[in-house]
């Protein structure tokens, strides 16, 4: 079965850092596009960030930019958030989705279920 | 405030047609940039409905359409069933922000 799988997830103190793994089963990462989509609690869908296929372009939300980093493994068939300078605001669910389009028409045909991010004191 | 408006919520009775608006500007739906549609229920993925404006993937009822018209698109939803309960959201482009943005999401009750 295609499906995406997302860990890292836990509550971190606002300062902190934290890091996010996406593994997929059914297909491997290499030559695809992948991004990073969060919901904060009670609000909608929020882009976060976009690694292109060969890893040569990255891309990030201006509410991440200079604290998040998008990366790839593809000797692992994984891929990563790593998140930095965490915020309050930064409290959401966090899913990996698989790019079916190429950027900058970048679109989402497998969505992982998500990781819960809790940034609180 | 999200860059592409929906409607917060909708609702219809079983067997009924409902339409979902997304309306954008010229930074991104206005520009020719591609609309997306989305259903989601909380707790599961997010499931892609509509590509590249008016397209279903395999497996997605022709019940769903999707349609565009200069700053805005459109998802109808016919012959409704409790089952399509859920979260709508909408997708493109802005290229004012360089990044991908969704609407806010409408959520569709089947009465």
């Amino acid at each position: 079965q295609v499906q995406l799988v997302e860990s890292g997830g836990g509550v971190v103190q606002p300062g902190r850092s934290l890091r996010l793994s996406c593994a997929p089963s059914g297909f491997t990462v290499r030559g695809l596009g992948f991004h990073w989509v969060r919901q904060a609690p009670g609000k909608g869908l929020e882009w976060v960030a976009v690694i292109w296929y060969d890893g040569s372009e990255r891309h990030y939300a201006d509410s991440v930019k200079g604290r998040f980093t998008i990366s790839r493994d593809d000797s692992k068939n994984t891929l990563y958030l790593l998140m930095t300078s965490l915020r309050v605001e930064d409290t959401a669910v966090y899913y990996c989705a698989r790019d079916a389009g190429r950027w900058p028409g970048a679109y989402f045909d497998r969505w992982g279920r998500g990781a819960t991010v809790t940034v609180s004191s | 405030q999200s860059v592409l408006t929906q409607p917060p919520s909708v609702s219809g009775a079983p067997g009924q047609r409902v339409t979902i608006s997304c309306t954008g500007d010229s930074s991104n739906i206005g520009a020719g940039y591609d609309v997306y549609w989305y259903q989601h229920l909380p707790g599961t993925a997010p499931k892609l409905l509509i590509y590249l404006n008016t397209n279903r993937p395999s497996g997605v009822p022709d019940r769903f359409s999707g349609s565009k018209s200069g700053t805005s698109a459109s998802l109808a939803i016919t012959g409704l069933q409790a089952e399509d309960e859920a979260d709508y959201y909408c997708q493109s482009y802005d290229t004012s922000l360089s990044a991908v943005v969704f609407g806010g999401g409408t959520k569709l009750t089947v009465l």
